[in-house]
């Protein structure tokens, strides 16, 4: 089954504790990004790649970081969090430019203390 | 990457086919329009995509005037189950994968 998988789902820590929310997909995309949703302010991007060890960064990446040092593995690092960091998070992947149908995965609720 | 404007939220009744507009006026000649649904707790969902004219497929049909300066979701005979969050997003991805989702439209259908 084609899917994006997103750990953890759920996730509580305190602030300055460095965590990484995995996502990996199994359908040979080359595209992936994150993005991270806040009521009011729907979807904003975060940081996206274009391929292997190709990254950049989208409209909020202040306090991420990202890393694709696999296709289909793109982690989101967050190393020093902070409570303004607390939000639902997505990673998506798609094949192409051009066919950009993206696949999300089910999310992970983060929540910073 | 061209600024999206869809109505905050619209109501309809089971059975009806519900037409969602988005208005895109700064589209550039390589933006493709695509939709997305959203459930609550959940990631977006594609539903369609096109470049101009018309494009139908087995949930939604997405009409496109000749100006694209507008685009039209078009959801025929909607259930309860099609109450979600609607995103319309224009952009060409050519330069790159940078994204942006607009407030989206909330459709809520009633019995």
């Amino acid at each position: 089954e084609a899917q994006v998988t997103q750990n953890p789902r759920y996730l509580i820590t305190v602030t300055g504790k460095k965590l990484t929310v995995t996502c990996s997909q199994n359908m040979n995309h080359e595209y992936m990004s994150w993005y991270r949703q806040d009521p009011g302010l729907g979807l904003r991007q975060i940081y996206y790649s274009m391929n292997v060890e190709v990254t950049d960064k989208g409209d909020v990446p202040e306090g991420y970081k990202v890393s694709r040092k696999e296709k289909r593995n793109f982690p989101l690092i967050l190393e020093s969090p902070s409570p303004n960091q607390t939000s639902l998070y997505f990673c998506a992947s798609s094949q192409d430019r051009v066919n950009t149908e993206a696949f999300f995965g089910q999310g992970t609720r983060l929540t910073v203390v | 990457l061209a600024k999206t404007t869809q109505p905050i939220s619209m109501d309809s009744y089971e059975g009806q086919e519900v037409n969602i507009t988005c208005s895109h006026n700064n589209i550039a000649t390589n933006d493709y329009i695509t939709w997305y649904q959203q459930f609550p707790s959940q990631g977006p969902r594609f539903i369609i995509q096109g470049y101009k004219t018309k494009v139908t497929n087995e949930v939604a049909s997405l009409f496109i005037p000749a100006d694209r300066k507008s685009s039209t979701l078009s959801l025929p005979r909607v259930s309860l189950s099609d109450t979600a969050v609607y995103y319309c997003l224009v952009g060409d991805y050519t330069g790159g994968f940078k994204t942006i989702f607009g407030a989206g439209t909330r459709l809520f259908v009633k019995a």
